[in-house]
């Protein structure tokens, strides 16, 4: 059981590039997450998904988009990468129907730096 | 908009004594949840404790404690007997109903030998 997985742990961009953020959860949680991180602040939520074919915008969504291509997987798109999405990436989920507190169960974060 | 604060940047403690981390939030919700993450230099994120708004009685799992004060809106995280894999940054977060998770800043916690 390896929870909640992200790939690649690091990534260089060069501005104006795309890349996709993978990840993966084998817990069966119907939500999924992505936040950003960046220092001297707490996580903040880009997008989330509460079931497979549903996404929402969380509380900085521009510069992404987000698909949920199956129960298991949530994917982050940067289309035209810039310098201010130089972050670390993390990928949660969790379940609302098993656990109404809906602890989110965290990735090992992706880091990415744009040049 | 709900907001956390975690009003100290950098806590120290003496191994084996005991620490204290702050959190306040702004809410006008009653149900909700609060949080405590630990993230170590991995950058995991390590759920610690939580608590729910609706239970007056504070959370605990072993040497970690909550104090938890809803009209103050105030939950602070009591770590007894600090152990130096206790080191790390602490979130305070909150969650109320549609996968609202806001995170307060942060608290870097050194555990002295």
């Amino acid at each position: 059981n390896a929870g909640v997985t992200q790939t690649p742990k690091f990534q260089v961009l060069k501005t104006g590039q795309s890349m996709t953020l993978q990840c993966a959860q084998d817990m069966n949680h119907n939500s999924m997450y992505w936040y950003r991180q960046d220092p001297g602040m707490g996580l903040r939520l880009i997008y989330y998904s509460a079931s497979e074919g549903t996404t929402d915008k969380g509380e900085v969504p521009n510069g992404y988009n987000v698909s949920r291509l199956n129960k298991r997987e949530f994917s982050l798109r940067l289309e035209s990468a810039a310098p201010s999405q130089t972050s670390v990436y993390f990928c949660a989920s969790s379940d609302p129907y098993r656990d109404r507190g809906e602890t989110q169960y965290f990735g090992p974060g992706t880091r990415l730096l744009v040049l | 908009a709900q907001t956390v604060t975690q009003s100290q940047p950098e806590m120290s403690v003496q191994e084996a004594e005991t620490v204290t981390l702050s959190c306040t939030y702004d809410t006008s919700e009653s149900d909700y949840y609060l949080f405590w993450y630990k993230q170590p230099p991995s950058r995991q994120m390590i759920l610690v404790i939580r608590q729910e708004a609706y239970k007056q009685q504070n959370a605990t799992e072993n040497r970690f404690s909550v104090n938890f004060q809803k009209a103050a809106k105030s939950f602070s995280l009591k770590i007894s007997d600090s152990q130096l894999g206790d080191a790390a940054m602490y979130f305070c977060a909150y969650r109320r109903g549609n996968n609202d998770m806001r995170f307060g800043a942060g608290t870097r916690l050194t555990v002295k030998p």
